[in-house]
């Protein structure tokens, strides 16, 4: 069965450093995400993107964080200087239409020092 | 800015008995809603969905319920099983026209199902 993978399963990093979260959605989706858990919290929508770009993003997606689809299989989300608070599971997630449901992979889970 | 609630944080139930766990929402633009379990280390897994044109959907041993007046969904799963335990979320979207659809969760309930 198809499934989206995401790479590393931890990443430990100091305090300003960028990390680069992958993902590797599963092949026919089109429609892209990236949610984040902080420890004891929700899982939180960060963006979506669709068709080489950023359908909608939320408050958390600063200026700091972006993301890419470098090419037919890969979809990153970039950190460029990273903060405690930034320390989180992140998941990737897709889908093969805006109202379908979205399969999520395992999560990065990044920890910031 | 709790959109979607699970004011449960947890349930217990017996082996083969129903497990119902319920959602509220706030957001009455919400017309799509999902529950997904998830196990530690694990990303959350998708289970079962209903849009607001209907007030329920079965999926084998899943059901879930929406009363949309009430703005409360509600899963139940029978028989339960002692591999259902872990943590449900339930989730929503509002679709925007030609775009993609966030989710929103819920902070999760944990089920465990006892032998």
């Amino acid at each position: 069965e198809p499934e989206v993978t995401q790479t590393p399963s931890h990443q430990v990093t100091q305090m300003g450093q960028e990390v680069i979260l992958r993902c590797v959605p599963i092949s026919n989706h089109l429609y892209f995400y990236w949610y984040r858990q902080i420890l004891g919290q929700k899982v939180e929508f960060l963006v979506s993107f669709y068709n080489n770009e950023i359908s909608e993003k939320s408050e958390i997606f600063d200026d700091q964080f972006s993301v890419e689809r470098p090419d037919g299989s890969n979809f990153t989300l970039k950190i460029r200087s990273t903060k405690l608070e930034d320390s989180a599971m992140y998941f990737c997630a897709s889908s093969d239409g805006p109202l379908n449901e979205q399969f999520f992979g395992p999560g990065t889970r990044l920890t910031v020092l | 800015d709790q959109q979607v609630k699970q004011n449960s944080p947890s349930l217990s139930v017996q082996e083969g008995r129903i497990s119902i766990l319920n959602c509220d929402y706030t957001n009455s633009m919400f017309d799509y809603f999902l529950w997904y379990k998830k196990y530690p280390a694990e990303g959350p897994t998708f289970l079962i969905s209903i849009s607001s044109i209907k007030d329920k959907n079965e999926d084998g041993r899943f059901t879930v319920f929406l009363n949309k007046s009430a703005k409360h969904l509600s899963l139940h799963i029978v028989p339960s099983q002692p591999g259902d335990s872990a943590v449900y979320f339930c989730a929503a979207s509002a679709p925007l026209t030609g775009a993609n659809s966030k989710l929103t969760f819920g902070k999760g309930i944990t089920l465990s199902v006892r032998p």
